[in-house]
């Protein structure tokens, strides 16, 4: 079936510094990713959508300039959270889709930023 | 988010009992759903899904109907078992839009 391995699993960081996760999909072309945020006990919020090659669609109140995401290949889409300060910390959750599959998420990022 | 502040509503139910979890969904035009099942400090993982085409949906020991109508989604899972314990999404999603949408969640307890 559809994997998706996302990295790294957890990450301690000090405020001010950049953090990056990478998403990759193992056995298929994900033509589409997306990522998503999770603060505990809540729901997954989407961030933003990003095909391979194009610039990632931020949903209304998600800094782009702040959550920098690259689909360079259509194996791999990185979030870069930048300048990270201590209300970033959340659960990072990524998805990828392709044409012949459905959505495939990956394990997450637990983010604490200090 | 309509989740931020919000606790994620519980079911508790004993080993072998029927469990039920509802979902209302927003878009009229949402014509795809899925459940997830989350359990803590992983991804969702696939359970089922329907599209709008159907009202009704079996896996295995679960589940799910669809009613256009209300705008509403039901999981229900058979014979359910302590390792059935973890937070239940619905997600919506529509034919032409690439993105889903997750609800708010419901916690799943389930004692021995």
């Amino acid at each position: 079936g559809a994997v998706v391995s996302q990295h790294p699993s957890w990450v301690i960081c000090k405020s001010g510094t950049s953090v990056k996760i990478e998403c990759r999909s193992l056995d298929f072309q994900a033509t589409t990713m997306f990522w998503y945020r999770q603060f505990p006990k809540q729901s997954l919020m989407l961030m933003a959508t990003s095909n391979e090659g194009s610039k990632a669609t931020y949903e209304q109140g998600v800094e782009k300039d702040k959550f920098l995401i690259n689909h360079a290949s259509l194996t791999l889409s990185t979030l870069t959270v930048t300048s990270a300060h201590p209300e970033d910390s959340s659960f990072y959750i990524c998805s990828a889709k392709g044409s012949n599959y459905g959505y495939t998420f990956g394990s997450g990022t637990r983010l604490t930023v200090v | 988010g309509e989740s931020v502040g919000l606790h994620l509503p519980t079911l508790s139910v004993q080993e072998g009992d029927n469990s039920i979890i509802n979902c209302a969904y927003s878009n009229s035009a949402s014509d795809y759903f899925i459940w997830y099942k989350q359990e803590s400090g992983k991804g969702p993982q696939f359970i089922i899904d329907i599209r709008s085409n159907m009202d009704k949906r079996q896996g295995q020991r679960v589940t799910v109907l669809l009613n256009k109508t209300v705008k509403h989604l039901s999981l229900q899972i058979a014979a359910t078992q302590p390792g059935d314990s973890a937070v239940y999404f619905c997600a919506e999603g529509a034919t032409g839009f690439q993105k889903l949408v997750f609800g708010t969640g419901t916690r799943l307890l389930v004692s021995p």
